[in-house]
């Protein structure tokens, strides 16, 4: 069965510090990759998807950037941390076929201080 | 554009009672439609889907939901509310082919669920 992995589950980094969160994705190939924030009070905002290695879509121009470097595998990094940047963010995958639907980590909430 | 709302940000209701979370969609043709739920610290949980058939849809924790394309609203419903649904819902919309690219859902803002005891 698929199952996706996110880490670290929680992380405080002051600003101005650099930051990687990584996504995994097992028992599937070729998955749609997405990278979401979810600020407090607020709802889910796409940040970035990838249809392939190396193939990202950004959909909110912003402080963070994202790359594929491997098939199952997604990271979201930031050089500097903005105050801004605090939420939960989570990483969903899903596939080409007729009854697609995203499947979601558990998550990584980010406080910037 | 696709776009989802979800009218009510936060509703309460008595454990045991009935419970309509309601979700109104604007899409230009037929549209795959989703509801999340969001336990606290969690990640979003597939609660149930609809892609063609049936406009009733049963899924998991006993929850359903019902397609009414004149009306546009795919809303969730459950007869007797627990304790353990306290949580948020996301109701979300698709597109219903595959043009090559990301299948991208947009996701309503959500509607807390606060359940008394």
């Amino acid at each position: 069965s698929q199952t996706i992995h996110q880490w670290p589950a929680t992380l405080v980094q002051p600003v101005g510090s650099p930051l990687s969160l990584e996504c995994t994705v097992e028992g599937t190939s070729n998955p749609n990759l997405y990278w979401y924030r979810q600020a407090a009070g607020r709802g889910l905002q796409l940040l970035f998807y990838s249809v392939g290695i190396g193939q990202i879509s950004s959909e909110v121009p912003q402080n963070l950037s994202a790359s594929r470097p491997q098939d199952r595998q997604f990271i979201l990094s930031s050089k500097k941390l903005l105050l801004s940047d605090s939420g939960f963010y989570l990483c969903a995958w899903s596939a080409l076929t007729a009854n697609y639907g995203y499947t979601f980590g558990s998550g990584t909430r980010l406080t910037v201080v | 554009a696709q776009s989802v709302t979800q009218p009510d940000i936060h509703i309460t209701v008595s454990e045991g009672a009935s419970l309509e979370l309601r979700c109104n969609y604007s899409y230009g043709a037929t549209p795959y439609l989703f509801w999340y739920v969001q336990s606290p610290g969690q990640g979003l949980q597939l609660l149930l889907k609809y892609f063609s058939g049936d406009t009733l849809v049963q899924g998991i924790k006993g929850f359903e939901a019902e397609f009414k394309r004149s009306q546009s609203s795919f809303n969730l419903r459950k007869p007797s509310v627990h304790w353990s649904d306290a949580a948020e819902y996301f109701c979300a919309v698709g597109p219903s082919y595959s043009s090559g690219s990301a299948r991208q859902l947009t996701f309503g803002s959500g509607t807390q669920l606060t359940v008394l005891p």
